[in-house]
């Protein structure tokens, strides 16, 4: 078990540029989820996928973002048109959910992104 | 929409001190988790708690699922400044659809 794994850790990109973001998630777990972080705050839930199905998105989610899970396992995240207010840490973590789980979530190391 | 509300917000103690984070809700929660975030890293998983009135411990860390599991407590048994970093409680809400996160409280431990 090789734990949650994002890439790139750190993306520097100028503004209007589109961005995209990996997460590998633990192997056999079926939920994946994205939050952002900001200073000093805790992560705010973006969106998650259960098996490939997109399941939720919070309304933090603008029409710039998008997120894709296309096999049920690694997941993108891409910002289009980035802003210079989408600069934050992006976290992904992973869960099994369903019969004895506990739902508990791990996360990843994160994507800084900043937006210049 | 459930919240979660840590307090405090920011401590900073001498070495060897003890202290007490608290995380409230006025909703119940299925479980609660309690992790700590390094700068730059994402958040390191440190307890789940689940049946009310349960209270776990790690080394010097107690962890504390109150009664009626709306609200939970952390305390450090002399603090060391390894301790330092953001601490963040996380309910998973009934039903376990999501998990909503508390704002964290920021941990400074000076030797």
């Amino acid at each position: 078990d090789t734990g949650v794994s994002q890439d790139p850790r750190h993306k520097i990109t100028k503004r209007g540029q589109n961005v995209t973001f990996r997460c590998d998630p633990i192997s056999e777990h079926n939920r994946l989820y994205w939050y952002r972080q900001t200073l000093g705050q805790g992560p705010e839930f973006l969106t998650y996928f259960q098996n490939e199905a997109q399941l939720e998105k919070s309304r933090l989610l603008s029409d710039r973002f998008s997120a894709e899970r296309p096999k049920g396992s690694f997941s993108t995240l891409e910002i289009q048109r980035t802003e210079q207010g989408d600069s934050a840490m992006y976290l992904c973590a992973s869960s099994r959910w369903g019969g004895e789980a506990k739902n508990i979530q791990y996360f990843g190391a994160g994507t800084r992104l900043s937006v210049l | 929409t459930q919240l979660l509300e840590q307090s405090p917000q920011f401590l900073s103690i001498q070495e060897g001190e003890n202290l007490t984070v608290y995380c409230n809700s006025s909703s119940v929660f299925s479980s609660l988790q309690w992790y700590r975030q390094e700068p730059g890293e994402g958040p390191v998983l440190l307890v789940t708690v689940v049946t009310g009135g349960e209270v776990k411990k790690l080394k010097r860390l107690t962890f504390q699922f109150g009664d009626a599991r709306k609200d939970s407590s952390l305390h450090i048994t002399a603090a060391q400044p390894g301790d330092t970093g953001l601490y963040l409680c996380a309910g998973e809400e009934t039903g376990g659809f999501k998990t909503i996160f508390g704002a964290g409280t920021r941990l400074f431990v000076k030797a």
